[in-house]
């Protein structure tokens, strides 16, 4: 079954919008990781963000902030004032204690015009 | 501190052949993960590695097989190439297990012939 859910394939926006992404994790341990990576068209995964499961407080780093809501099993990402630097492929993943694992999503294409 | 390396960054093969990919951790990080990406499959974990030990290994074919040296520098090899193992190898590296952040490589582009 899978475990993370990005249901967004692809979006498209003009540069200043904010876009949100979208996750949907799904696991039956109580103690986990999430995580957001970026991947620009270079290839390399790029760590932005992590949360643990205990820790529910929505945060701002800059041009980005993450709403985690345990109730509903999302973990959803938004980048403020868009720039074309930004155009990449964000994945969304968890971690289980135990698992020695990160499970990604399918990622979702950011595309940032001009 | 330097970052996660990985050698070589890109890989002609040809069907039936072997191929060995290599990996350096950041310093001090002694757990090593492999990960698959393709487009179809997305990224995909191969295995993880923590002092030596294989401590999880995805749902590969045996042909996949890694291993970790005393340094935590890590080695994956594919054996008897498929068309199908073409694909963008990552590792990625974390202090002691997957839940500590995980940083990754630039990546092996292999592509089989």
């Amino acid at each position: 079954a899978q475990k993370v859910t990005q249901a967004q394939t692809e979006i498209s926006v003009v540069e200043k919008e904010d876009v949100t992404l979208d996750c949907v994790y799904e696991t039956r341990d109580t103690t986990y990781y999430l995580f957001w990576y970026k991947q620009p068209p270079s290839g390399e995964l790029v760590f932005l963000i992590r949360r643990n499961s205990f820790d529910e407080q929505n945060e701002i780093s800059g041009r980005y902030s993450w709403n985690f809501q345990k109730s509903t099993s999302s973990f959803n990402f938004t980048i403020t004032a868009s720039q074309v630097v930004d155009s990449a492929v964000y994945f969304c993943a968890l971690s289980e204690v135990g698992d020695y694992k990160l499970s990604f999503g399918a990622g979702t294409t950011v595309t940032v015009r001009a | 501190k330097a970052g996660v390396t990985q050698t070589p960054r890109y890989l002609i093969k040809t069907r039936g052949q072997q191929v060995t990919l290599s990996c350096s951790p950041i310093s001090g990080h002694r757990s090593v993960s492999w990960y698959q990406q393709t487009p179809g499959q997305g990224l995909q974990f191969l295995f993880e590695y923590f002092s030596e030990t294989q401590r999880n290994k995805g749902n590969f074919p045996g042909r996949f097989s890694g291993r970790q040296f005393s340094n935590s520098r890590s080695e994956m090899n594919v054996s008897t190439l498929e068309l199908g193992d073409s694909a963008l190898y990552l590792c990625a590296s974390s202090l002691n297990t997957p839940t500590d952040t995980q940083y990754f490589g630039p990546g092996t582009r292999l592509t089989v012939l």
